[in-house]
């Protein structure tokens, strides 16, 4: 079975502070792992995926992740936080065995402080 | 390039009802899901639909259905309306299944009274 756990439902950063949202997942089989990022009364953006190849994964708007197979995790990071960050963030797995299935995180909402 | 749109922007509906939600997919991407995003809460999967087959389908009852069509746009039906089926239903399209990129429409607020 699969799970997404995204430790803090908010984290607050002051602008140019260093961003860090953890996730941890759970799959029995190899994950695909994504970062999703949704604004006020908008639909998801993705800002990065991990399929296979390279484990540090860039994003757009600055964005980062590396996935950590000995720690389940898949971490995204920001070296410096900007006021147009302020969103919900969210980690997601998928796998196409057995069908397909994509399982999301609750959500990090990511508050930025002038 | 059109992106995925969603009607209706919001719905009020009584328990019991039925609803239909519609999605247009994104120009030339084959594939739909649908997710129901709760109040304070991450989206959860409903199902996929690939080249007009489910392909996919998350811990939802069968009260929920989809249908996809040959251009791609897609449909989520929900039969006997319930209070908790109260969410933003999300519609996302991709280009052959499941590890591209799925581009979300902007949402339909449904509120079951």
């Amino acid at each position: 079975a699969q799970s997404v756990t995204q430790l803090g439902s908010h984290v607050s950063v002051s602008e140019g502070a260093l961003v860090l949202l953890r996730c941890n997942y759970s799959s029995s089989v190899p994950p695909y792992l994504f970062w999703y990022v949704q604004y006020p009364n908008q639909g998801l953006q993705l800002l990065l995926k991990y399929t296979t190849g390279a484990t540090l994964v860039k994003g757009i708007n600055g964005f980062e992740a590396e996935f950590k197979k000995s720690e389940t995790s898949f971490h995204l990071t920001k070296p410096s936080a900007h006021m147009s960050d302020a969103a919900e963030y969210f980690c997601a797995v998928s796998r196409n065995t057995g069908g397909f299935k994509t399982i999301f995180g609750a959500g990090t909402r990511l508050f930025v402080k002038a | 390039e059109t992106g995925v749109t969603q009607s209706p922007t919001h719905l009020i509906k009584t328990r019991g009802q039925q609803v239909t939600l519609r999605c247009s997919s994104q120009s030339g991407h084959n594939t739909v899901s649908w997710y129901q995003q709760a109040l304070g809460q991450g989206p959860q999967f409903i199902f996929q639909y690939y080249r007009e087959e489910e392909n996919g389908r998350g811990n939802f009852p069968p009260r929920f259905s989809g249908l996809q069509f040959p251009n791609y746009s897609s449909e989520l039906n929900v039969n006997a309306l319930e209070l908790d089926d109260s969410a933003l239903y999300l519609c996302a399209s991709s280009l052959e299944k499941s590890y591209n990129e799925q581009f979300f429409g902007p949402g339909t607020r449904l509120t079951v009274l």
